[in-house]
């Protein structure tokens, strides 16, 4: 079945150290996006890509980073990770991106900050 | 900076409608609106889509009055699996606003 993949589902790492969360998809779609989801909250988009243009939401911290490598695959790099976050990254497609476009989620990595 | 708010909590017993509603007053022209489900540890997932008046597929109906500045989810017959959260989310150019978010209980 054509879908969203994160791994890991669970990420540790200590506070400063750089960690890197990764996505891939079988849905050959344009743009790929990544959220950060706090405990209640909404999800709170940090940045996407359509095919090769990256686009930055602007209060997205500096401390986030992006790279998406080829179609399939995206990550997301946290140079010096705080306790503020820890936090579930969610990545996400869409074939285009235009309006009207259904967003697929992967299942999301959570991220512990020690 | 458009804002959508929802009631943070609905309960329910299963076998009943249920309608959630999403406030965005400031909704702009190109905006479309899509509501999302939530289960716990997993990414949201799309339930219904429309612009204005009425959209209705095979789990969900979605009513847009005429000015557009909220917009409500209506489940039909709910059950236990319906429990999760429930978002609205504006979709416009340059611009992806999720909604506060609605935790929906249904009750057997």
């Amino acid at each position: 079945d054509a879908m969203v993949i994160q791994n890991p589902r669970y990420q540790v790492t200590q506070f400063g150290k750089p960690v890197t969360l990764s996505c891939s998809q079988t849905l050959n779609h344009n743009v790929m996006y990544w959220y950060q989801q706090k405990s209640s909250q909404a999800p709170k988009l940090l940045f996407h890509y359509y095919d090769k243009d990256f686009n930055n939401e602007a209060d997205t911290p500096d401390n986030f980073q992006s790279r998406r490598p080829n179609t399939s695959f995206c990550f997301l790099d946290i140079r010096s990770p705080g306790l503020g976050d820890a936090a579930m990254y969610l990545c996400a497609t869409s074939r285009d991106e235009g309006l009207r476009e259904t967003q697929y989620f992967g299942p999301g990595t959570r991220l512990l900050v020690l | 900076l458009a804002k959508t708010t929802q009631p943070i909590s609905m309960d329910s017993y299963e076998g009943q409608e249920v309608n959630i509603t999403c406030s965005h007053n400031n909704i702009a022209t190109n905006d479309y609106i899509t509501w999302y489900q939530q289960f716990p540890s997993q990414g949201p997932r799309f339930i219904i889509q429309g612009y204005k008046t009425k959209v209705t597929n095979e789990v969900a109906s979605l009513f847009i009055p005429a000015d557009r500045k909220s917009s409500t989810l209506s489940l039909p017959r709910v059950s236990l699996s319906d429990t999760a959260v429930y978002y609205c989310l504006l979709e416009g150019t340059d611009k992806l606003i999720f909604g506060t978010g609605t935790r929906l209980q249904v009750f057997p």
